[in-house]
């Protein structure tokens, strides 16, 4: 059964690294690991997205082990603004090709 | 501005009825995605096309139904409407096919109210 599992919520405060891990035990092989934030009220918007080891851009890294069976998503020294939704979006093969989004975790960055 | 338009912004209509929702895709994508968020809810994925063909189905209603016209704007139609409609619908559109590697842009989103 083709499933995504992140946690539902997360805490941390201003200045703190966080990483959001999103499991993704069937994976299709030749696919990749994206990474969406949402605003409250707003379309989803792209960070980041990877296939194996590590991808860092301006915003975020996403680390991902061998076996592709999780992603990790890794926002440094988060801001207030960073209060979001955050969701992986992975593709699997079952009977077919699904792309299967993640239920979203909710980050709340304290002062 | 991710280059996704969506029309009307917001919509109250009442149980029973029928509603339009456009989307106007990013300049060169051929895909657009329909997507429905109930309040504090995750994204439920409706409907995927490309290039005017169906590409991809998800939890979509028999009341709800969709298409992709030649200039590759969508509309999703909504009918019998209920109280359980009430959520925010969004329109992606991407480059390609569809899949994992092909990056969605979402646009501001539809908020339908059913009263």
């Amino acid at each position: 059964l083709a499933k995504t599992t992140q946690p539902i919520s997360m805490d941390s405060y201003e200045g703190q690294e966080v990483n959001i891990t999103c499991s993704h035990n069937n994976i299709a092989t030749n696919d990749y690991i994206t990474w969406y934030q949402q605003f409250p009220s707003q379309g989803p918007r792209f960070i980041i997205q990877g296939y194996k080891t590590k991808v860092t851009n301006e915003v975020a890294s996403l680390f991902i082990p061998a076996d592709r069976k999780s992603s990790t998503l890794s926002l440094p020294r988060v801001s207030l603004s960073d209060t979001a939704v955050y969701y992986c979006l992975v593709g699997f093969m079952d009977s077919n090709y699904q792309l299967i989004w993640g239920a979203g975790t909710k980050l709340i960055i304290k002062p | 501005d991710s280059g996704v338009t969506q029309t009307p912004k917001h919509l109250i209509t009442a149980t029973g009825q029928r509603v339009t929702l456009r989307c106007s895709p990013r300049s060169g994508d051929l895909s657009v995605y329909w997507y429905q968020q109930s309040l504090d809810q995750g994204l439920q994925f409706l409907i995927q096309y490309y290039n005017g063909e169906e590409r991809a189905k998800g939890n979509i209603l028999e009341r709800f139904s969709a298409q992709q016209f030649p200039d590759l704007h969508s509309e999703l139609n909504l009918s019998s409407l209920e109280l359980g409609d009430s959520a925010l619908y969004f329109c992606a559109s991407s480059s390609g096919s569809g899949g994992g590697t092909d990056t969605q842009y979402f646009g501001p989103g539809t908020r339908l109210t059913v009263l």
